[in-house]
């Protein structure tokens, strides 16, 4: 079965800290993995793609990589703000325009 | 920025009344999804849609939910006979091997 899981399931740090929140999916056979954003009762907002091809992707303080060898992605968040708190869910899908499934998510909360 | 566009944002229905969650998705993409999140749970998938069929459906995706996309623009998903456990929030996706694009979706109350 196709699952991804995501550690830790919530992640508590200081205002500026650098931190990676880790991703990891049972089939190693990913097509493409992405990277979203949930406030609190919202939507998903996409932060990264990284495509079957690729290794990472980076967008502004945010870098995602993606191992499919170990069956792992991790997204890094430099100099963290409190802005950034919210739900981060990655989610793999495994064909073309196939469905995602993602993970559980991990709750971040940036302290001033 | 396209956007992908889900309206109510709210409804709030009795149980055993049929409900229609709408959505525009963007509009030169091919592939359209519905997912659902239950409180405190994962985003699950329910179905994805392709050249004007169901491509896929899952376990959730039972005979009282059905998908349509009536025009050009909108894309559909009606719950026949509402129950309790059907309250979640329900999210719209459309996709053209960019990544997926979601709606700020519905939050669907059954009472």
């Amino acid at each position: 079965k196709q699952e991804v899981t995501q550690i830790p399931a919530a992640l508590s740090v200081p205002e500026g800290e650098n931190l990676v929140l880790n991703c990891s999916f049972t089939d190693s056979a990913i097509y493409n993995l992405q990277w979203f954003r949930q406030d609190p009762g919202k939507g998903l907002t996409s932060l990264l793609l990284i495509q079957s091809s690729q290794r990472e992707q980076t967008s502004g303080r945010l870098n995602a990589s993606l191992d499919k060898s170990s069956g792992r992605s991790t997204l890094y968040i430099a100099a963290s703000q409190p802005g950034d708190s919210a739900t981060y869910l990655c989610a793999g899908t495994y064909n073309q325009g196939g469905k995602l499934i993602f993970g559980q998510g991990t709750e971040l909360s940036v302290k001033p | 920025e396209p956007e992908v566009t889900q309206t109510p944002s709210h409804q709030v229905t009795q149980m055993g009344q049929e409900v229609i969650l709408r959505c525009v998705p963007i509009s030169n993409h091919l592939y359209f999804y519905w997912y659902r999140q239950i409180l405190g749970q994962k985003v699950e998938f329910l179905v994805s849609f392709y050249n004007n069929e169901i491509s896929e459906k899952s376990e959730i995706f039972d005979d009282q939910f059905s998908v349509e996309r009536p025009d050009g623009s909108n894309f559909t998903l009606k719950i026949r006979s509402t129950k309790l456990e059907d309250s979640a929030m329900y999210f719209c996706a459309s996709n053209q091997n960019y990544g997926y694009t979601f709606g700020s979706g519905t939050r669907l109350t059954v009472v």
